[in-house]
């Protein structure tokens, strides 16, 4: 079973200031999803990123997929209270879609 | 709104109790997932149902027994719980299965719903 791993598990910061989470594989994957889950809510997709190297781009976040296709991260800028939740990252592996445990993020206004 | 309503949105039940999740898709899918989340744990795969069929059984406990009537509509029966089974029970649905369709197939969750057994 293919591992995905997250970093860091919990992050809290300040309104205004520039964070990266990161999701990492031992294996090489063809795709990658990134979801945003909210307390109370369930995961929303945020992105898909397909090509080794990609970067994708969705208003203050910033997406990367690693040039030798096994990690991924995520830049936020300029971090907003409206940001806080959990980022998880997931592939599709053999017909299951296998998440991450998870990065925490909570900004603090 | 995603599209997938799920009730309750909350449930304490004790370890004898017979209870029913009710997950509901207003999306015209034809794919249809139950995940559980605890605490400081992936989301953890539990069944996939395609066009109404099972096609995925995660080695989950027989305590817990899906039901699929039609494409629109998912239900996880639960009996003779026990406390480790307190988790969020999250209900998705994508287009396709992603058995079948395109890798980058997305799915749309539900709220969740909430459970405590005692």
């Amino acid at each position: 079973t293919q591992l995905l791993e997250q970093s860091p598990q919990f992050l809290s910061i300040q309104e205004g200031e520039n964070l990266t989470v990161y999701c990492n594989s031992s294996s090489v994957f063809s795709s990658l999803q990134w979801y945003r889950q909210e307390p109370g809510e369930g995961p929303v997709l945020l992105v898909t990123v397909v090509t080794g190297g990609e970067v994708k781009k969705l208003k203050r976040l910033t997406f990367q997929f690693g040039d030798a296709r096994k990690d991924s991260s995520l830049h936020i800028t300029a971090a907003q209270t409206g940001d806080t939740g959990l980022y998880l990252c997931a592939l599709n592996q053999g017909g299951k879609l296998i998440f991450g445990q998870g990065t925490e993020l909570s900004v603090k206004p | 709104e995603t599209g997938v309503t799920q009730t309750p949105r909350h449930l304490v039940m004790g370890m004898t109790n017979k209870k029913s999740l009710k997950c509901e898709q207003h999306l015209g899918h034809n794919a249809m997932y139950w995940y559980k989340q605890s605490a400081k744990k992936p989301l953890e795969l539990m069944f996939v149902y395609s066009l109404e069929e099972r096609v995925e059984n995660n080695s989950v406990p027989s305590r817990f027994s899906p039901e699929c009537p039609n494409s629109s509509h998912l239900f996880l029966h639960l009996h003779t719980l026990q406390p480790e089974d307190s988790a969020l029970y999250l209900c998705a649905s994508s287009q396709e299965s992603l058995f079948v369709a395109h890798s980058n197939e997305k799915l749309f969750f539900g709220s969740g719903t909430q459970l405590s057994v005692l």
